[in-house]
């Protein structure tokens, strides 16, 4: 199985400022012959299913506000939101789909300091 | 607009088999490249991917689960079923089916089953 390991488990961060949520690979997620990165960004609200965010590595979801962001290619990936806001109090979670079992990090709650 | 909705017991006993019914609208699985997976979280823990099938019938599993789980369809009855042997309380968790397009991400969740497992 592919290990995702994902860091910090928990981020306080003050209103306004920017998270960076790091997710490592045991592997390689990229894939040669399309170039695409298998990594997928989650957010999770207690009492609430997962909501993508982020796929490819760096493409946004639709209607997800573009304060949020990808990036990381290969073994190492980045969530990143620009400007904290309420509403962003979660737990985010990587998921690779270039193997199966399509591995989740261990998740990283966010949460204002 | 594609919806998915878990349901089945919310109380098993241990060695008990635990069946799990995904029943959803917005789409077909006869329709090429989409998958229904399965997903379960332990209260306060993390995501755990459990096993998906496809629109041609094929099925993966979870190497550490594989002996325990299976997974069918009622393409008819837009239903997707998931069953695990000889449940036990470390199976604790809410169980959730999810939507794909191909090898890639989920799009689509249902919003979740808690599944208790207690004598």
């Amino acid at each position: 199985d592919i290990v995702m390991t994902q860091s910090p488990d928990s981020l306080p961060v003050s209103l306004g400022e920017r998270a960076t949520i790091n997710c490592k690979s045991s592997q390689s997620v990229l894939y040669s012959s399309n170039n695409k990165n298998y990594l997928a960004w989650y957010q999770q609200k207690p009492g609430q299913p997962p909501k993508l965010l982020i796929y490819w590595a760096s493409t946004r979801e639709s209607g997800v506000p573009d304060r949020f962001s990808g990036s990381g290619s290969g073994t190492d990936f980045t969530l990143t939101i620009s400007s904290l806001q309420a509403e962003d109090v979660a737990v985010y979670y990587c998921q690779q789909y270039y193997t199966t079992p399509n591995t989740f990090g261990q998740g990283t709650k966010l949460e204002i300091k | 607009q594609i919806t998915l909705k878990e349901s089945g017991p919310t109380l098993v006993k241990p060695t008990q088999t635990l069946t799990l019914t995904c029943t959803f609208s917005g789409f077909s699985l006869r329709s090429s490249g989409v998958g229904v997976g399965w997903i379960r979280q332990p209260p306060g823990k993390a995501l755990e991917w459990l096993a998906i099938i496809y629109w041609d019938d094929d099925k993966r599993y979870s190497p550490s689960l594989e002996s325990r789980v299976t997974i069918t369809q009622d393409t008819s009855k837009n239903q997707v079923v998931l069953t695990m042997t000889n449940m036990d309380p470390v199976d604790t968790a809410t169980y959730y089916c999810a939507h794909r397009k191909g090898v890639s991400y989920f799009d689509y969740w249902g919003q979740g089953t808690l599944v208790t497992v207690s004598s």
